[in-house]
């Protein structure tokens, strides 16, 4: 099974600054069909079930704001959410679509210092 | 919109059964894979299962195979999930999704179970 990682477990940033997530593959995630990574990221806030907010490691869903941003490339992927916003605190997870079983990283809670 | 409504959570027994239903709208439910992910309340997600659009090809998390059957009725737009030997660890809320690509785009709001005697 592919493990992922994600670090740090969580993080506390002031109002309007920088929030980044690392997330770690055990082995490369890379689509040979389009050569793009399969690594989504999620938000999940307290009771509800978890959004989408990028795949292929950078590609942001519709609706999601560009504060959001994915990077990576081999087995090290970041989410950088550039202004944090109050509406932002929340659990956000990497995923690998891969191959199955599908993995999720163990989540970093992000909150408001 | 695409509405993901899942139904059947309840407390059930050790070595018991249970059967989760997941009612899709607002999409051509046939033509996608779907998928069924657990999360433990205060917990991590965990992936559990899957299903082509024909539901003819499935795949589980090692912790349910064997025990975890994931089904499909196209002409009622709904996924299912049946439970069988049940355990205390499977005890979380259940939610069903729709696949794009190994991600999961569109997320119903769960549905809990517990076991426990």
């Amino acid at each position: 099974d592919i493990v992922m990682t994600q670090s740090p477990d969580s993080l506390a940033v002031s109002l309007g600054e920088r929030a980044t997530i690392d997330c770690k593959s055990s082995q490369s995630i890379l689509h040979s069909s389009n050569n793009k990574h399969s690594l989504a990221w999620y938000q999940q806030k307290p009771g509800q079930p978890p959004k989408l907010l990028i795949s292929w490691a950078s590609t942001r869903e519709s609706g999601v704001p560009d504060r959001f941003s994915g990077s990576g490339s081999g087995t090290d992927f970041t989410l950088t959410i550039s202004s944090l916003q109050a509406e932002d605190v929340a659990v956000y997870y990497c995923q690998q679509c891969y191959t199955t079983p599908l993995t999720f990283g163990p989540g970093t809670k992000v909150d408001v210092k | 919109e695409v509405q993901l409504v899942e139904s059947g959570g309840d407390l059930v027994q050790p070595g018991g059964s249970l059967r989760l239903s997941c009612a899709a709208s607002g999409f051509t439910f046939s033509q996608w894979w779907m998928h069924w992910v657990r999360q433990v309340p205060g917990k991590g997600l965990v992936w559990v299962s899957r299903i082509n659009p024909a539901g003819i090809t499935t795949n589980y998390a090692d912790s349910v195979k064997g025990r975890f059957a994931v089904f499909r009725d196209n002409t009622k737009n709904t996924l299912y999930l049946q439970m069988n030997s049940l355990r205390a660890e499977d005890t979380a809320v259940y939610y069903c999704g729709r696949d794009n690509w190994g991600t999961v785009d569109f997320w119903g709001q769960g549905t809990l179970v517990t076991v426990s005697s």
